[in-house]
């Protein structure tokens, strides 16, 4: 079982360019998510998603943009990247059993520079 | 979720007990403790949760305050592996939210 798997592993990005990170989980899950995370600092959540068909924001969604269209995936898209964006971008899944018992399986990571 | 407070890091010499701390004054009677750690360049994995009772697991055991505004995890032979970035996490009934904060940066020494 392979559980998370991202791509790319990294990725260099002119600013202003449109880059969609790819997140794959194969445990069924229902709830997805996508959160970044800078240097020295924790994870922040940018979006979410509860189950197939469903997103949400987080607290910090702006300038990025998520679909589920099926329970596996969920792409994170910069719709115009800018250097503030640089970062290590982690997706992570749960089986959304209950809310207070949810443990979250996370991705490997995507760093990501925008100059 | 409420937040927590934990410090910014701590030293451990190798096969030795550590505890590391965790405050949640503003924890409601519904919301689960989470620890989870982050290894340098992956991502966070689970370590161990708890409501009330004290919790054990093959990673480590979790010790909750009786009026539940703290926590220990305890790890009980630190190894090098265990050096990694440890986070405290309350979970409530809604919200879909981990805030991880900073963590505790725990570096072990040989």
């Amino acid at each position: 079982i392979a559980g998370i798997t991202q791509a790319p592993t990294s990725q260099i990005l002119a600013a202003g360019r449109r880059m969609t990170l790819r997140c794959t989980q194969d445990m069924r899950h229902n709830a997805m998510y996508w959160y970044r995370q800078d240097l020295g600092l924790g994870l922040r959540l940018i979006h979410y998603s509860n189950t197939a068909g469903t997103t949400g924001k987080g607290e910090v969604p702006d300038g990025y943009s998520v679909s589920r269209a099926n329970t596996d995936d969920f792409p994170l898209t910069l719709a115009s990247a800018v250097p503030s964006q640089t970062s290590v971008y982690f997706c992570a899944s749960s089986d959304g059993a209950g809310r207070g018992v949810d443990t979250q399986y996370f991705g490997p990571g995507t760093r990501l520079t925008v100059l | 979720d409420a937040k927590t407070t934990q410090p910014n890091s701590m030293e451990s010499n190798e096969e030795e007990p550590v505890h590391l701390p965790c405050n949640h004054s503003t924890i409601s009677g519904t919301d689960y403790i989470h620890w989870y750690r982050q290894l340098p360049s992956q991502g966070p994995e689970y370590v161990i949760h708890g409501l009330t009772s004290n919790v054990n697991n093959r990673m480590a055991s979790l010790a909750i305050a009786e009026d539940r505004k703290s926590s220990t995890l305890i790890l009980h032979r630190a190894t090098l592996r265990d050096a990694a970035v440890y986070y405290c996490i309350l979970r409530g009934l809604t919200g879909n939210q981990f805030y991880f904060g900073t963590g505790t940066s725990l570096t072990v020494i040989p």
